[in-house]
């Protein structure tokens, strides 16, 4: 039990466009959804927390407008990265909790590489 | 806030040594402390966890050990196989609500054959 899934697993687009990653828990019902970012070598840096339904609660620093993310039900999470630019690169990895059994864990999906050219 | 700090940040052991990560963190009122193994590529995946009411934890070949009094906590691999080479987070949070851990640095363990 506990899987997450994200789709894309790759990602390349071009500089200004707009990019979907989605992240679904596949056997529980998430109420809490994670985005992180990771660049190479580094920690895991959280973006943002979600619960269904609700607006997401940003990082400092992070910028809600370039970073939307949707918590529409309790199996799907979308980010999207607005206006893409290369510093936008990077790994972005997403987990999500849920109630009972999945309470007060973390479990994470396997990344989308985001590569903005 | 919370303060994880990790070390080493690379652990280079051939096969059949054991590997020691340690971790301290900030904050007393921590009281889950989870670690996780991430391969090239992947996202993190649970390996083991312990909260503060423990001081030890076995699972196999890896093992976890906690010291409140210090505030530091640690992840013991022994008899250490190739596949064992990953990145490991430590990470320290307190449990219930949102639950949202601070990670550590990472450390990079290669396993030579």
């Amino acid at each position: 039990g506990a899987v997450v899934s994200q789709h894309p697993s790759r990602v390349i687009c071009k500089s200004g466009t707009s990019v979907k990653i989605e992240c679904r828990s596949l056997d529980f019902q998430a109420t809490t959804m994670f985005w992180y970012r990771q660049f190479p070598k580094q920690s895991l840096m959280l973006m943002a927390t979600s619960n269904e339904g609700s607006k997401a609660t940003y990082e400092q620093g992070v910028e809600k407008d370039k970073f939307l993310i949707n918590h529409a039900s309790l199996t799907l999470s979308t980010l999207t990265v607005t206006s893409a630019h290369p510093e936008d690169s990077s790994f972005y990895i997403c987990s999500a909790s849920g109630t009972g059994a999945f309470y007060g864990e973390q479990y994470f999906g396997p990344g989308t590489r985001l590569t903005v050219t | 806030g919370e303060n994880v700090e990790q070390h080493p940040s690379t652990l280079s052991v051939q096969e059949g040594d054991s590997a020691v990560i340690k971790c301290t963190y900030s904050d007393s009122a921590s009281n889950y402390f989870p670690w996780y193994k991430q391969e090239l590529g992947k996202g993190p995946q649970l390996i083991i966890d312990i909260r503060s009411n423990v001081g030890e934890k076995k699972d196999q070949r890896i093992a976890v050990t906690l010291n409140k009094t210090a505030k530091h906590f640690s992840l013991h691999i022994t008899e250490t196989q190739p596949e064992d080479s990953a990145v490991y987070f430590c990470a320290a949070t307190l449990s219930g609500g949102s639950y949202i851990p601070t990670f550590g640095r990472g450390t990079s363990l290669i396993v030579h054959p």
